[in-house]
């Protein structure tokens, strides 16, 4: 079965110091890896993926994200939070069928 | 951008009524789904389509049936609504066949049974 984990279902982050928020994906096949991010009362929006491509991938808003295939892991980090990423990211991926992870909540402090 | 227009974002219906809700996208994608969105549990896929009249069950498609009558329009029935049905439905839509089409999604439909 392929799917991915989401390790945290709450994250807090100070305003201005790093945020990683961590998912770990089970595959026996090259999976595609997708990260997206959900604001209150909207939909999810991407914020990257990794097809096979460069193993470090940048996103929107100053995210990215590393994929290790000797961890399975494609962790999401960010160097410097900001009272706007506060919002529930989701960690996706599959080789032929996408799953979602339960998703993680971000919490900002001022 | 790709835009997928979910027409209902706050519904509340009570038990045993049918309930349409409804999914339309402007980007010619092959393939919509509907996601349910509870809390702790993530999304969970009920049905997806991959082309006009095509559907395939998804993980939780008891009590749900869909339409897709036309390329851009995929809507979700609910038969007979009940109270475990109250949640956050999310239409999505990708292009292509291959899982590493990014997914985009509406904004989500509330709905209440009561």
């Amino acid at each position: 079965a392929q799917s991915v984990t989401q390790l945290d279902s709450h994250v807090s982050v100070s305003e201005g110091t790093p945020v990683l928020l961590r998912c770990n994906y089970s595959s026996s096949y090259s999976p595609s890896l997708f990260w997206y991010v959900q604001h209150p009362n909207k939909g999810l929006q991407l914020l990257l993926k990794y097809t096979s491509a460069a193993t470090l991938v940048k996103g929107i808003n100053g995210f990215e994200a590393e994929f290790k295939k000797s961890e399975t892991s494609f962790h999401l980090t960010k160097p410097s939070a900001h009272m706007s990423d506060a919002a529930e990211y989701f960690c996706s991926g599959g080789y032929q069928k996408v799953t979602f992870g339960t998703g993680t909540k971000l919490q900002v402090i001022p | 951008d790709v835009k997928v227009t979910q027409s209902s974002r706050y519904l509340v219906k009570r038990t045993g009524e049918k309930v349409f809700l409804e999914c339309v996208q402007d980007m010619d994608h092959e393939n919509m789904f509907w996601y349910r969105q509870d809390p702790g549990l993530g999304l969970r896929l009920i049905y997806f389509s991959y082309d006009v009249k095509m559907k395939e069950k998804g993980d939780i498609p008891e009590g749900y049936s869909v339409s897709r009558e036309k390329k851009e329009r995929f809507s979700l029935i609910l038969e007979s609504a009940s109270t475990n049905q109250t949640s956050m439905y999310l239409c999505a839509s990708s292009s292509g066949t291959a899982s590493g089409n990014t997914i985009y999604f509406g904004e989500g439909s509330w709905l209440t049974v009561v």
